[in-house]
């Protein structure tokens, strides 16, 4: 069974260090990933797509990809309080086109 | 770009009683649905997706059905509510012509309490 295997944390950090969220996936054919950012109480909402080995940035988030290792990452840098929230890593998991999820990162930027 | 609506926001049901939550999608055609529901301090687990009008495929066997009777609508329901359908219930969609390129979007979700 294809899996997204994600360090439920919580992972704790201090305003304006970079948080690193890490994910790693078992099916080797996988071609895309997400990063998906999901506040207490709230829907989660789409932050980051990956699709090609290296890094991608946009703003603070930098989504890294190693398919031979089958890892993926997402580094916030400058980490501030309204960055905290459970963090969920996707991957395009099969034919019928559905995204397989890992069960989320805690973190927590304390001021 | 897509938006995903679902109603109501929150919703508090007896035990035995019958549940009806609407999703629809604006901005996208044929897209693929999808409902999931979410424990309190659980993951995401997929309960059905559909692929087209009158296509449902079931994640889970449970207390749950869905139906899409529309090409932008996806119904979740059930006869008789348990306590443990309790949960946030999430419909997602995804455009499907950009393939596995595509990311999938949610709604803002519906808060079930079954007492």
């Amino acid at each position: 069974q294809k899996e997204v295997e994600q360090n439920s944390g919580p992972l704790s950090v201090p305003e304006g260090a970079i948080a690193s969220l890490n994910c790693t996936y078992s099916d080797r054919g996988s071609q895309s990933f997400f990063w998906y950012r999901q506040y207490s109480g709230k829907s989660p909402e789409l932050i980051m797509s990956i699709y090609s080995n290296g890094d991608k940035e946009d703003g603070r988030f930098t989504a890294q990809l190693n398919k031979a290792s089958q890892y993926v990452s997402l580094l916030i840098r400058d980490s501030q309080p309204s960055d905290s929230a459970t963090y969920l890593c996707a991957v395009y998991g099969g034919s019928q086109g559905n995204l397989i999820f890992g069960k989320g990162t805690k973190l927590s930027v304390k001021p | 770009s897509q938006t995903i609506h679902q109603w109501p926001a929150t919703l508090v049901q007896p035990v035995g009683s019958p549940l009806s939550l609407e999703c629809t999608v604006e901005g996208t055609s044929n897209p693929n649905l999808y409902w999931y529901r979410q424990a309190a301090g659980r993951g995401l687990q997929l309960l059905f997706y559909s692929v087209g009008i009158g296509q449902i495929s079931s994640e889970v066997p449970q207390n749950l059905s869905a139906s899409r009777p529309q090409d932008r609508q996806f119904i979740l329901s059930s006869k008789k509510l348990l306590l443990s359908d309790s949960g946030f219930y999430l419909c997602a969609g995804r455009s499907t012509p950009g393939g596995h390129l595509s990311a999938q979007y949610f709604g803002p979700g519906t808060r079930l309490l079954v007492l």
